[in-house]
């Protein structure tokens, strides 16, 4: 069965960069039928689409995030992160990742983490 | 890229069927079969229920159903129960290898 689990710091500065990964476990991020996701969801709010990776590196991120985001991956630990730069009390949320099918379908998730921003 | 538009909250007794609409426009849901509806208890990570607009995984109750006319998506799902209560949320594609969500509608079962 396929297992995804977040990982990273709690707790990030004000304009610091928020930094999580996400191990994937129970199958190979190598897959080429899938891309692996981030998304997030502010407290008591919905969710919201942050971007996509395919195992080759290329990423795929929303718009409106875009110039501070980056993720990347690491096929030989299974691995797959994001980097969130400059952030702001906004940027507090649980954070997933996923299994992504079809560019869009997030058929696996991991159990998410919350990050807060606060100094 | 803006949000697709569900409403806030629905509400419905046991046995009963409900339907949740999810309406984006030409760029999203009206160009591709690929909505794709979640399933969210508190505290926990959303469920996939349907994808490809009216698919269910394996393991998903023939009680949740989808529908797409247009701009607008409808996930219904019929035989209401207790466990039903949530949170559900629309997803759909929106070029560029990227998706987009709705903003989540709560459903009561009164």
């Amino acid at each position: 069965q396929l297992q995804l689990q977040e990982s990273g710091p709690g707790l990030v500065k004000p304009s610091e960069t928020l930094s999580l990964t996400c191990t994937v476990s129970g199958g190979s991020i190598s897959s080429s039928s899938y891309y692996w996701g981030w998304i997030r969801q502010p407290p008591g709010k919905g969710l919201e689409w942050i971007g996509s990776i395919y195992y080759s590196g290329s990423t795929y991120y929303n718009p409106s995030l875009k110039s501070r985001v980056t993720i990347s991956v690491d096929t030989s630990k299974n691995q797959f992160s994001l980097k969130l730069s400059s952030v702001t009390a906004a940027d507090t949320a649980v954070y997933y990742c996923a299994r992504v099918r079809y560019s869009s379908e997030l058929d696996y998730w991991g159990q998410g983490t919350l990050v807060t921003v606060s100094s | 890229q803006s949000a697709l538009t569900q409403p806030a909250s629905v509400s419905g007794s046991p046995g009963q069927s409900i339907t949740i609409s999810c309406t984006g426009t030409s760029s999203d849901v009206g160009s591709y079969n690929l909505v794709s509806w979640y399933q969210q208890h508190p505290g926990k990570a959303p469920k996939l229920m349907i994808y490809e607009v009216s698919k269910r995984p394996s393991g998903v109750s023939n009680r949740f159903s989808g529908s797409k006319s247009g701009n607008t998506a409808s996930l219904t799902i019929s035989g209401l129960q207790a466990e039903d209560e949530a949170d559900y949320y629309c997803c759909s594609y929106a070029g560029s290898s990227t998706g987009v969500f709705g903003g989540g509608t709560k459903l009561t079962v009164l």
